[in-house]
């Protein structure tokens, strides 16, 4: 069955990096669009991040522009988020979670979350 | 971006009774290309990832029951559950799919009275 596994979260001061990893397991990354989703301490869910099936196209929100990158490993079938410069607001549990394929829509399978503090 | 509201932020409803949910959009998500709203809902409770319930706006993705509907097309958006049952209890989300960024709403947080 579909399984996704973050791992790669913790404690961080303000200006450090953090490479979260999102193991996938029972499909093929190169088949799926992947996003990063987080929720941020007591507030809603926020998109992040995408790096579509094909890999050549993927975007961020405006907010980890320029700090946060997308990028995955087909041959392990491993989805990261490398975060750097890393602010008190990026504090927040890290979903990835999986596109659904056509005709379908919508995000059809989520990880349990990794957690990401940022303090000084 | 595409800012989406919730309707109420939260909400208490009474077992075996019907519980609204609304979603607006502040510019519409339907492709004419296809008539597909590009909206969906998320189930999502304490501890656990959130869970894709519908997708297009009224397509109940697989397992979901049959209690939950979503409605709506261009910039307004309804989920219903027709029963609220003990296990509804959660925050509720809508998502905009149209264009990046994927944005949500705030979510509503749905109780039993």
């Amino acid at each position: 069955q579909v399984q996704l596994v973050e791992s790669g979260g913790g404690v961080v001061q303000p200006g450090g990096s953090l490479r979260l990893s999102c193991a996938a397991s029972g499909f093929t990354l190169s088949t799926f669009g992947m996003h990063w989703v987080r929720q941020a301490p007591g507030k809603g869910l926020e998109w992040v991040a995408v790096i579509w099936y094909d890999g050549d196209n993927n975007y961020n929100v405006d907010s980890v522009k320029g700090r946060f990158t997308i990028s995955r490993d087909t041959s392990k079938n491993m989805l990261f988020l490398q975060m750097n410069s890393l602010r008190v607001e990026d504090t927040a549990v890290y979903y990835c979670a999986r596109d659904a394929l056509a005709p379908r829509a919508g995000f059809d399978n989520w990880g349990q979350g990794t957690l990401v503090s940022v303090s000084s | 971006d595409i800012v989406m509201t919730q309707s109420p932020d939260s909400l208490a409803v009474s077992l075996g009774e019907r519980a609204t949910i609304n979603c607006k959009s502040r510019q519409s998500v339907l492709k004419s290309s296809n008539n597909k709203n590009y909206l969906a809902w998320y189930q999502h409770k304490p501890g656990q990832p959130p869970k894709l319930l519908i997708y297009w706006a009224s397509t109940r993705e697989s397992g979901v029951p049959e209690r939950f509907s979503g409605s709506g097309s261009g910039t307004d958006f309804t989920l219903t559950i027709s029963s609220l049952q003990a296990e509804d209890v959660a925050v509720y989300y809508c998502q905009q799919y149209y264009r990046t960024p994927y944005t949500f709403g705030q979510g509503t947080k749905l109780e039993i009275k």
